[in-house]
C-alpha cells in the first residue's frame, strides 16, 4: 500500500520569497515520488520526479525536492516565488516498477503568490 | 508534437443518462490511464491499459463504469446510468514504457456534471 500526505491545503507567499510545500509518504516498497502542478483549466504537468538516484531532485521552473527516507518526506521548494507559480501542487507516489505505474495523489496544496 | 487530448471538455448529463468520454493519447504511447478527480481532491486511479489490454481496473467504482481501447490508441470511458456522485473531472494520461518510472502525460480532462 502507498499513500502521500500533503500537510498544507493552502500556502500563501509573497513574490520573491521562498516556497515550501510539504509532503510525507508511506510505502511498503521503494517508491518513486513526483510533484505535479495543475494550473486552472490546464492538464497536470510534471515538475520533477525521484527514482532512487540522487536524493536532491531538480525540476522545471526552479523547483527542487529532497527525498529524505529517514523522515519519509519529499518536500518541494523554490528559492524565490513568481506570480506564475500560483497553482495547485500535487505530491504523488508510485511503486518503483516498470510499466503500469498507478499513481497515488495527495489531496493537493493550493499555492497563492501575492505581490 | 500534440499532447494528450480529451473530448468533450465539458459534459452535462441528467441523472440516469449514459455518457462516453474520449481520450486521444500521445502518438505511440503504449500505456493509457484514466483518473477521476472530485472537486477539491487529488486524482484517483480508475483503470490502466497497455496497448489494447486492460491490465488493471481495480479503481473503477462500480459496474456502471466501463473503459475500452480496442485498437490500442484512442480510449473511451463510458458511464452508464449516471449518478450525481459521478460528477468529477475525468483525466486521461499516457506514457511510453521504457524505464522504471515512466512519466505520465495528462490531458486537460473532461468535467462531468450530473444534474
Amino acid at each position: 500500500a502507498q499513500s502521500v500526505t500533503q500537510l498544507d491545503s493552502h500556502v500563501s507567499v509573497s513574490e520573491g520569497t521562498p516556497v515550501l510545500l510539504r509532503c510525507n509518504y508511506s510505502s511498503s516498497y521503494s517508491p518513486s515520488l513526483f510533484w505535479y502542478v495543475q494550473h486552472p483549466n490546464k492538464g497536470l504537468q510534471l515538475l520533477l520526479k525521484y527514482t532512487s538516484a540522487a536524493t536532491l531532485v531538480k525540476g522545471i521552473n526552479g523547483f527542487e525536492a529532497e527525498f529524505k527516507k529517514s523522515e519519509t518526506s519529499f518536500h518541494l521548494t523554490k528559492p524565490s516565488a513568481h506570480m506564475s507559480d500560483a497553482a495547485e501542487y500535487f505530491c504523488v507516489v508510485s511503486p518503483l516498477t516498470g510499466g503500469g505505474n498507478k499513481l497515488t495523489f495527495g489531496t493537493g496544496t493550493q499555492l497563492k503568490v501575492e505581490l | 508534437g500534440a499532447g494528450v487530448s480529451q473530448s468533450p471538455r465539458y459534459k452535462v448529463a441528467k441523472r440516469g443518462q449514459d455518457v462516453a468520454l474520449r481520450c486521444d493519447p500521445i502518438s505511440g504511447h503504449v500505456s493509457l490511464f484514466w483518473y477521476q478527480q472530485a472537486l477539491g481532491q487529488g486524482p484517483e486511479f480508475l483503470t490502466y491499459f497497455q496497448n489494447e489490454a486492460q491490465l488493471d481496473k481495480s479503481g473503477l467504482p462500480s459496474d456502471r463504469f466501463f473503459a475500452e481501447r480496442p485498437e490500442g490508441s484512442v480510449s473511451t470511458l463510458k458511464i452508464q446510468r449516471t449518478q450525481q456522485e459521478d460528477s468529477a473531472v475525468y483525466l486521461c494520461a499516457s506514457s511510453l514504457p521504457g524505464g522504471l518510472t515512466d512519466t505520465q502525460y495528462f490531458g486537460p480532462g473532461t468535467r462531468l456534471t450530473v444534474l
